[in-house]
């Protein structure tokens, strides 16, 4: 079954930068657009970023826009999202999910998350 | 930006069948999943496109869509189902994701 493997996540400082990876296994990685998705303390899903399986379609949030870079490594069954500028309201656990479909005809759905990895903005 | 509005909660019996709605302008124009969570655990999508069913998630589960509302029904309720709902669209316009605020289904 697939698996997906988060990672990163950790206490940072308001203003601050850090980098989550999720690590894909048992299933063609570049086949598929892959997404972020957190939820903060006891709150609802927001979708934050996604990238198809070529990396030539990327979407963000508006909430994070100009903010967080989300990339994919192909090679090493790798995605990440770069967070710089780091706010309070960033404080969630963080999940990656996996598209059902490429994501360069428009995204589908998530058929499997992570299991998350906490991020807490806080001095 | 599009909204998606949920009931925070809905209660049902056991056995009895629970239906958790998701408003939103048109929704009928768009596909929608739905999403649940169990308490400490990532979500899973339990119907997708509106209606689909992914082959582990039992056929008591189903969805409709039309107009301004998506419907997400789940007949013969089990204390398993106890959960977070939450539906989700793409917003065309804007090519971002967007959730529902989620309802928390109840077994009573």
């Amino acid at each position: 079954e697939v698996q997906l493997v988060d990672s990163g996540g950790g206490l940072v400082q308001p203003g601050g930068s850090l980098r989550l990876s999720c690590a894909a296994s048992r299933f063609t990685f570049d086949d598929y657009a892959m997404h972020w998705v957190r939820q903060a303390p006891g709150k609802g899903l927001e979708w934050v970023s996604g990238v198809s399986w070529n990396s030539g379609t990327i979407g963000y949030a508006d909430s994070v826009k100009g903010r967080f870079t989300i990339s994919r490594d192909n090679a090493k069954n790798s995605l990440y999202l770069q967070m710089t500028s780091l706010r309070a309201e960033d404080t969630a656990l963080y999940y990656c999910a996996k598209d059902k479909g490429g994501g360069t005809s428009g995204w589908h759905y998530f058929d499997y998350w992570g299991q998350g990895t906490p991020v807490t903005v806080s001095s | 930006s599009y909204v998606l509005t949920q009931p925070p909660s809905v209660s049902v019996a056991p056995g009895q069948t629970a239906r958790i709605t998701c408003g939103g302008n048109n929704i009928g124009s768009k596909s929608v999943h739905w999403n649940q969570q169990k308490p400490g655990q990532a979500p899973v999508v339990v119907v997708y496109d509106d209606s689909d069913r992914p082959s582990r998630i039992p056929e008591r589960f189903s969805g409709s869509n039309s107009g301004n509302t998506a419907t997400l029904t789940i007949s013969r309720v089990e204390a398993g189902d106890e959960a977070d709902y939450y539906c989700q669209v793409w917003d065309s316009s804007s090519d971002q994701g967007v959730f529902g605020g989620g309802t928390k289904l109840t077994v009573l």
